[in-house]
């Protein structure tokens, strides 16, 4: 069984630029969620896709997007980049068709740092 | 709106002590609350939570909504269990997990 992988680990970027950040789904997932974890905080919901389409959003404004595959890969886009972007950002698969499941498995990461 | 309360960003034990990480939840209705864990250069993984009312690496929380907690506890800790401890919250309905802040526990030999 294949886990969550993140691409890349590490990224730095200047204001303004814009970022992508990739993720596969652990094998058999089919929903997933991205989490931005600034430091010293707990991962903070971004938002969710199901079936190719954002199924739920977090608090984020709409330069933060995403897609999902049909291989239930997906990646996290981030433009026009301000400094407080600044943070790990989590991926997360779940089985849970779309549902919001409390059982997340989660990657490793991208660290994104923000000049 | 939901929020998840740690209040100890580091908890420092010896081996063998008893461990209590508190968790407190602002929410009126019946959540479904999660312990997460984060070993050195290893992934976020869930531990355990309360719905399952089990056991996992010697940890047990319980619920208890009158006072709005979910502390998490081990009668005797040991090195391996040195770790960041992160509480979340679901509440009813399809909404995303809410994560506290984290504890960090440090096990001291």
């Amino acid at each position: 069984e294949t886990g969550v992988t993140q691409s890349p680990t590490h990224l730095i970027k200047t204001r303004g630029q814009q970022v992508t950040l990739r993720c596969s789904s652990q094998s058999g997932h089919n929903t997933v969620s991205w989490y931005q974890q600034a430091l010293g905080q707990g991962p903070q919901f971004i938002f969710q896709y199901y079936r190719e389409e954002e199924n739920g959003r977090g608090n984020f404004p709409p330069r933060f997007s995403g897609l999902q595959f049909p291989n239930y890969s997906s990646e996290l886009n981030v433009n026009a980049l301000e400094l407080d972007d600044s943070a790990l950002y989590l991926c997360a698969s779940s089985p849970g068709r779309g549902v919001y499941t409390g059982e997340l498995f989660f990657g490793e990461g991208s660290r994104l740092t923000v000049l | 709106a939901q929020r998840v309360t740690q209040p100890e960003k580091l908890l420092s034990v010896f081996k063998g002590a008893p461990v209590e990480l508190k968790c407190n939840y602002s929410y009126s209705g019946s959540p479904e609350l999660f312990w997460y864990v984060q070993y050195s250069r290893q992934r976020l993984q869930l531990l355990l939570r309360h719905i399952s009312r089990e056991s996992i690496k010697g940890f047990t929380a319980d619920l208890n909504k009158g006072e709005t907690s979910f502390h998490l506890k081990k009668p005797f800790a040991q090195e391996e269990d040195s770790a960041m401890y992160y509480c979340a919250l679901k509440v009813s309905g399809n909404t995303p997990l809410v994560f506290g802040k984290g504890t960090r526990l440090s096990v001291i030999a």
